[in-house]
């Protein structure tokens, strides 16, 4: 059972715009910064947001980060076939003095 | 640009020692942390532990009695032992580049493909 909590699946149509929730608490989200990684399966994990809402350079704009108080968001817009793939937030933890995972939610552009 | 490949045994017996090697081109073990983190089916993915390219290192506390994480005399490549190796341990095994400051990873980037390790008789 991961630390940090995301739903099982999400999905939407080409075009649209589809968020990823990510809820935590007071020692990891609610005082650390959120990263989101892109998984697709069989190939090494990306780094699409670091520091709750920045991108690294290669990261389409379309890939956006939001943080408030305990939980984060992952959103994509103009949603690509490509973008099916799995996605997980990740957060330093206070307690556990460790980074910690949410459990992934896999994305299916329909 | 850094790329990282993981490299080992696929198949370990129970209470063996479980040993991989991560190889970075396009980069070094002289600057940044280095990272070991596994995904297996029931718990998602795993921090393991992670050093750094002064010698820190940090563990997740549930393996520590049971990781070593070092780097060797070539400064492109850093290994994974994980001793007393039980089924629960069969995992999907990635290495990966650390950021780190106020002693908080950041981030990690970018991953290695990561490579299956099965711990069977």
């Amino acid at each position: 059972q991961s630390v940090l909590t995301q739903p099982p699946s999400a999905s939407g149509t080409p075009g649209q715009r589809v968020t990823i929730s990510c809820s935590g608490g007071s020692s990891n989200i609610g005082s650390q910064n959120v990263c989101w990684y892109q998984h697709l399966p069989g190939t090494a994990p990306r780094l699409l947001i670091y520091a709750n809402y920045q991108r690294p350079s290669g990261v389409p704009d379309r890939f956006s980060g939001s943080k408030s108080g305990t939980s984060a968001s992952l959103a994509i817009s103009g949603l690509r076939s490509e973008d099916e793939a799995d996605y997980y937030c990740a957060a330093w933890d206070d307690s556990l003095s460790s980074p910690v995972f949410g459990g992934g939610t896999k994305l299916t552009v329909l | 640009q850094v790329q990282l490949q993981e490299s080992g045994p696929g198949l370990v017996k129970p209470s063996e020692t479980l040993s991989l090697t991560c190889t970075v081109s396009g980069g070094s073990t002289n600057t940044y942390c280095w990272s070991w983190i596994r995904q297996t089916p029931g718990k998602g993915l795993e921090f393991i532990g992670y050093i750094c390219h002064n010698g820190d290192t940090n563990y997740n506390s549930s393996l520590r009695s049971r990781v070593t994480i070092s780097t060797g005399t070539s400064k492109n490549h850093f290994s994974l032992k994980l001793s007393s190796v039980i089924a629960a341990d069969t995992a999907v095994y990635y290495c990966a580049r650390a950021s780190r400051s106020y002693d908080m990873i950041d981030w990690f980037d970018p991953w290695g493909q990561g490579t299956l390790v099965t711990v069977s008789s």
